[in-house]
């Protein structure tokens, strides 16, 4: 049974460095949502694709924040000039159909 | 409008007793009520869902309550068992293309041997 894969799982960074967490979403899912998590709270919307179209983006997403879904297989979500404030888990999550999603483990990470 | 509310933060019960967390919610365009269950370092695994034109759904120990009027949805869970202890998020999604879930802010559940 192959779920929802991320990695790296931990990341450990400099504030000012650029890092890139990678998501497999389960074979044949068609959407993948970024959602990030931080201590003490559930999960918020970041970002959602389509296949390879990114159709919604949350006001969260700052300009540092990109993500790609390029052949709508996996999904890479870059953060620019890490700051302390990015210190998060960063979750994936895929659907097939409109409504269940499966998230992933997680990229935990660490903005120093 | 977006904003999920969840009660209580934390709640310590028994084995073999029930526990019960509550969630409520603004925005009526909301029509889809999943209950997540989190495990430390785990990400998020769906229990049970329920939409506005049903009162209650059962699968397992687990039950979903849903008041449409009041804007409130709770899960029980019944025999609570040591291995529950974990955290739980309910949400909810609206319509629309994305679907995209909006949490509560998590019940942390113990379940005392």
């Amino acid at each position: 049974d192959t779920g929802v894969s991320q990695d790296p799982r931990h990341k450990i960074t400099k504030r000012g460095q650029n890092v890139t967490f990678r998501c497999d979403p389960i074979s044949e899912h068609n959407r993948l949502y970024w959602y990030r998590q931080t201590l003490g709270q559930g999960p918020e919307f970041l970002t959602y694709f389509q296949n390879e179209a990114q159709l919604e983006k949350s006001r969260l997403l700052s300009d540092r924040f990109s993500a790609e879904r390029p052949k709508g297989s996996f999904s890479t979500l870059e953060i620019q000039r890490t700051e302390q404030g990015d210190s998060a888990m960063y979750l994936c999550a895929s659907s097939l159909q409109a409504d269940t999603q499966y998230f992933g483990p997680g990229t935990r990470l660490t903005v120093l | 409008q977006q904003q999920v509310k969840q009660s209580p933060q934390s709640l310590i019960v028994q084995k073999g007793g029930i526990s019960i967390i509550n969630c409520a919610y603004e925005n009526t365009a909301f029509d889809y009520f999943p209950w997540y269950q989190q495990f430390p370092g785990k990400g998020p695994a769906l229990l049970i869902a329920i939409r506005p034109d049903v009162s209650e759904k059962k699968e397992g120990r687990f039950t979903i309550s849903f008041n449409k009027s009041a804007k409130q949805f709770s899960l029980h869970i019944m025999d609570s068992q040591p291995g529950d202890s974990a955290t739980y998020f309910c949400a909810a999604s609206t319509k629309g293309s994305a679907r995209q879930l909006t949490f509560g802010s998590g019940t942390q559940l113990t379940v005392l041997p």
